[in-house]
């Protein structure tokens, strides 16, 4: 695709319910990056894959978190049990190995009521 | 891991005054580093990078960051800033060699009339 596409753009849920965030990179882009940003905060770093495996997962705020990618494309980052400060706006990203630069997704914005 | 410092969660300033933001970084290799901006209710994007040459680097919308490799800073600067530089301005680094990316807090840049 022209862009790195986020799913959905804006979701709403319950607390304790589980949600799936879908982000599809650019074509061709073997690096793709999440990162969560919290209203008035910082970007705060989740996880990035190289390919289908992650190397550093130790941004993942607890074990709620989870995060997996297929076929080197599309990544599905999962938070079960929602709780209310998991509300922030979750970004995705992605680059060409070797590049550096990265571009990014419109992000998805979560509330947990 | 990488880090990334900005000193100045807010700035302030008049219309047609200089800007100064504040990055410092951490890593013990050697770095590139990454300014992004984020407008009001839009998506981060690429304003300038630091990769190889020139300590001085030019941006998009008249801005240029310097890097200092003994003050391990990257600040940001712009001679006479406009209303429509206001916007979320974040620094990023990544190791070279490795495609992990990680941000600032960001520093939010208001311009008055």
């Amino acid at each position: 695709g022209a862009g790195v596409s986020q799913s959905p753009s804006n979701k709403v849920t319950e607390k304790g319910k589980d949600v799936e965030l879908r982000c599809d990179p650019i074509s061709g882009h073997t690096a793709l990056y999440w990162y969560r940003q919290s209203l008035g905060q910082g970007l705060e770093f989740l996880i990035y894959f190289q390919g289908n495996s992650a190397p550093d997962k130790s941004g993942l705020p607890s074990d709620r978190f989870s995060a997996e990618r297929t076929g080197g494309s599309v990544s599905t980052l999962t938070i079960q049990r929602t709780q209310q400060e998991d509300s922030a706006v979750y970004l995705c990203a992605s680059s060409y190995e070797g590049r550096n630069t990265i571009y990014f997704g419109e992000g998805s914005w979560l509330t947990v009521v | 891991a990488q880090s990334v410092t900005q000193l100045d969660s807010q700035v302030p300033v008049f219309e047609e005054a200089p800007v100064e933001l504040r990055c410092n970084y951490s890593s013990s290799v050697s770095v590139y580093l990454f300014w992004y901006v984020q407008y009001p209710n839009q998506g981060l994007q690429l304003l300038l990078k630091y990769l190889s040459g020139s300590t001085l680097v030019k941006g998009i919308n008249g801005f240029e960051a310097e890097f200092n490799k003994s003050q391990t800073s990257f600040h940001l600067r712009k001679p006479s800033v406009h209303i429509s530089d206001t916007a979320e301005y974040f620094c990023a680094v990544t190791e070279k060699g490795n495609n992990d990316m990680r941000f600032g807090a960001g520093t939010r840049l208001t311009v008055k009339p």
